[in-house]
């Protein structure tokens, strides 16, 4: 089984309509990430938790919210989405122990709005 | 702050001949470097790091890559392309802040000709 794991892996929805995007880990790290990734843009971060009770902003957290809903589980939502929301949504996780850890990504789900 | 620019996003080589994919970092703060390969419809997997040990840092399927602090580069090799090397690869820095958070590069497709 992945380490990482989100669900759905593809997704097609139309705009305005509130989306939920899961993520779960058996890693047992505490960190967590959310990103997006658009073709010549690379990945960007929209959302980031260090753990259940801290859930920080990344570069582009506008029109997405995230949850932590226990130490292995971290949702994002879009609340209405919009056509240029759509792109490939990556969960990571990373170790707490010190700087320099590496980040450990699931498979991604593909996300199209219309 | 820290960001990465990766030169040509895509680069094609001959199975057999050298790989260089080309990684140029800014940080304000001591880096840690990471590059990262996406095989189609799947997630980044770690292809090594850089975390102020040795700066030539060896990491999985024969590539490797070196640390230059003189030129802000760490760029990535392989001496003898396979086809199994075709894919995208991104560049990834991360400085001593304690959030440990990513910045990526935006991705080079290797394409490897038979």
């Amino acid at each position: 089984d992945a380490d990482v794991t989100q669900t759905p892996r593809n997704r097609i929805t139309k705009t305005g309509k509130r989306i939920m995007l899961e993520c779960s880990q058996t890693k047992g790290h505490d960190r967590m990430y959310w990103y997006r990734q658009d073709p010549g843009l690379g990945l960007r971060l929209i959302y980031y938790s260090f753990d259940v009770k801290d859930i920080n902003k990344g570069e582009i957290s506008d029109g997405y919210s995230v949850s932590r809903q226990a130490q292995a589980k971290f949702s994002l939502s879009l609340e209405s989405a919009i056509p240029n929301q759509t792109a490939l949504y990556f969960c990571a996780t990373s170790d707490l122990a010190g700087d320099g850890q590496p980040q450990h990504f699931g498979d991604g789900t593909r996300l199209s709005i219309l | 702050a820290q960001s990465v620019t990766q030169l040509g996003s895509h680069v094609s080589v001959s199975e057999g001949a050298l790989v260089l994919l080309r990684c140029n970092y800014s940080s304000s703060v001591p880096p840690y470097l990471f590059w990262y390969v996406q095989y189609p419809n799947q997630g980044l997997q770690l292809l090594l790091k850089y975390t102020s040990a040795a700066t030539l840092v060896k990491g999985i399927n024969g590539f490797e890559a070196e640390f230059k602090k003189s030129e802000t580069s760490f760029h990535l090799t392989k001496p003898s392309a396979h086809m199994s090397d075709a894919a995208e690869y991104f560049c990834a820095v991360s400085g001593q802040t304690g959030a440990n958070n990513l910045f990526f590069g935006t991705g080079t497709r290797l394409t490897v000709i038979p």
